[in-house]
């Protein structure tokens, strides 16, 4: 059973517009969901997270939002930039120390 | 401050050989973990620990053992590599907070069996 799921393996975008990542998920009893961002031969970064009690969070030009109802959440780039592209992981957290993670979306901003 | 280093970077083995991966973080994290990365299958948690001595399985455990002797370092044992091995190995570290346990990676080891 797969508990968080990110249905496109990839999505591409011109610099400048907006990117918008999605995650579903299954799990009723996460607590908050994370965002990390990985480059090629590097390891995942931590990029944004939310808290199950919020709908939305912003830092700078990425924004995520939460639709609990759904059991839905994105994120968002605006304006993208060439140097966003990367493969973007979503993952669930709860009451554990353990995180579930989604299989990655690959983003590419072209030029 | 290195944050979660790994080694080594690369390693090819043959089937049936067996090796050990080591992550260290410096951040006196008191939980660590170690991923898989396959092509289609995201992050998989393979065994993590949460605290030195103490260790547990995850999602993917069989084929690999695991060791936290101290509080700093987290090893990941092939006994025996099958080419199903074959992956990107993730070792991570986290500690709890208000928002939850965010995790740290390190920049993974590509390991090949043949």
């Amino acid at each position: 059973d797969q508990q968080v799921k990110q249905n496109s393996p990839s999505l591409s975008v011109q610099e400048g517009r907006i990117s918008i990542l999605n995650c579903d998920y299954t799990n009723s009893m996460f607590d908050y969901f994370l965002w990390y961002k990985k480059y090629p031969a590097e390891g995942p970064t931590f990029l944004i997270s939310i808290s199950s009690i919020k709908d939305k969070n912003e830092d700078g030009r990425f924004t995520v939002f939460l639709n609990k109802s759904a059991k839905h959440l994105s994120l968002h780039i605006v304006p993208s930039q060439p140097g966003d592209s990367a493969v973007y992981f979503c993952a669930g957290g709860g009451a554990t120390n353990k995180l579930i993670f989604g299989t990655g979306t690959l983003l590419a901003v072209q030029p | 401050n290195a944050g979660v280093t790994q080694t080594p970077k690369f390693r090819v083995l043959k089937t049936g050989q067996s090796m050990t991966l080591l992550c260290a973080q410096d951040m006196n994290h008191e939980y660590m973990y170690w991923y898989r990365q396959d092509p289609g299958m995201g992050l998989r948690l393979i065994h993590y620990s949460v605290g030195e001595g103490t260790t547990a399985k995850g999602e993917v455990p069989d084929g690999y053992n695991v060791s936290r002797l101290k509080k700093q370092n987290f090893l990941l044992g092939l006994e025996s590599a099958a080419p199903s091995q074959t992956s990107v190995y993730f070792c991570a570290s986290s500690f709890r907070h208000p928002g939850g346990y965010e995790q740290y990676f390190g920049p993974g080891t590509r390991l090949t069996v043949t």
